[in-house]
């Protein structure tokens, strides 16, 4: 069965409007999770590493007051796009962890398409 | 740093062709080596890996050697079939869960 959990699956909004990806990881808690960012026909590009109960760490060239990250809990992270623009869309994908070394598992992504 | 390549795509087959898609690293000490599937639409999935030097790793009939002397991870399988079509990934990780990707490659089957 699954291991990760990404919601939504897709997304069509107007430009200015805030959107909330969620990330659970149903079989194990996940000390890490990972968001990643991927346009068409290309590979996933990391934008942030994310720890329960610290800050996200974002990749260089990411804004961080763009691409809003809460790891609250072991098994939830959340990646808010704020004041999303037609640039910003995309296909989001997460992973999960057990910990160093460990292979991540990944969600099914989350298609944004900003009008 | 680290890095992948992986040969270009698209790659087109036949149904039972064999298959291979190159990939070499280049790392500064012993990373793990992955191979990923994506599937239209959706996240990856983890295909297979290999954590040392000579370790094959394998599921679903493809396979992959952990080739330290030539830095390479080259992915196989005999038989493909139409459901295999999907962009593969090569992955490398070293010192933690970090995961550098290569290029991605098409690969398209056809009945």
């Amino acid at each position: 069965g699954a291991v990760v959990s990404q919601h939504p699956s897709w997304v069509i909004c107007k430009s200015g409007t805030s959107v909330k990806i969620e990330c659970r990881s149903l079989d194990f808690q996940a000390t890490t999770m990972f968001w990643y960012r991927q346009f068409p026909k290309q590979s996933l590009m990391l934008m942030a590493t994310s720890n329960e109960g610290s800050k996200a760490t974002y990749e260089q060239g990411v804004e961080k007051d763009k691409f809003l990250i809460n790891h609250a809990s072991l098994t939830l992270s959340t990646l808010t796009v704020t004041s999303a623009h037609p640039e910003d869309s995309s296909f989001y994908i997460c992973s999960v962890t057990q910990g160093v070394n460990q292979p991540q598992h990944f969600g099914d992504g989350t298609r944004l398409s900003i009008l | 740093g680290n890095s992948v390549t992986q040969m270009e795509g698209p790659v087109t087959l036949s149904e039972e062709a064999f298959l291979t898609i190159n990939c070499t690293y280049t790392a500064t000490g012993y990373p793990s080596l992955f191979w990923y599937v994506q599937y239209p639409g959706e996240g990856l999935q983890l295909l297979l890996k290999a954590t040392k030097a000579d370790d094959k790793g394998s599921n679903k009939g493809f396979e992959a050697t952990y080739r330290k002397e030539t830095t390479s991870f080259h992915l196989e399988k005999g038989s493909v079939q139409v459901s295999d079509s999907a962009v593969y990934f090569c992955a490398l990780s070293e010192g933690g869960s970090r995961l550098t990707f290569g290029e991605g490659t098409q690969l398209t089957v056809n009945p």
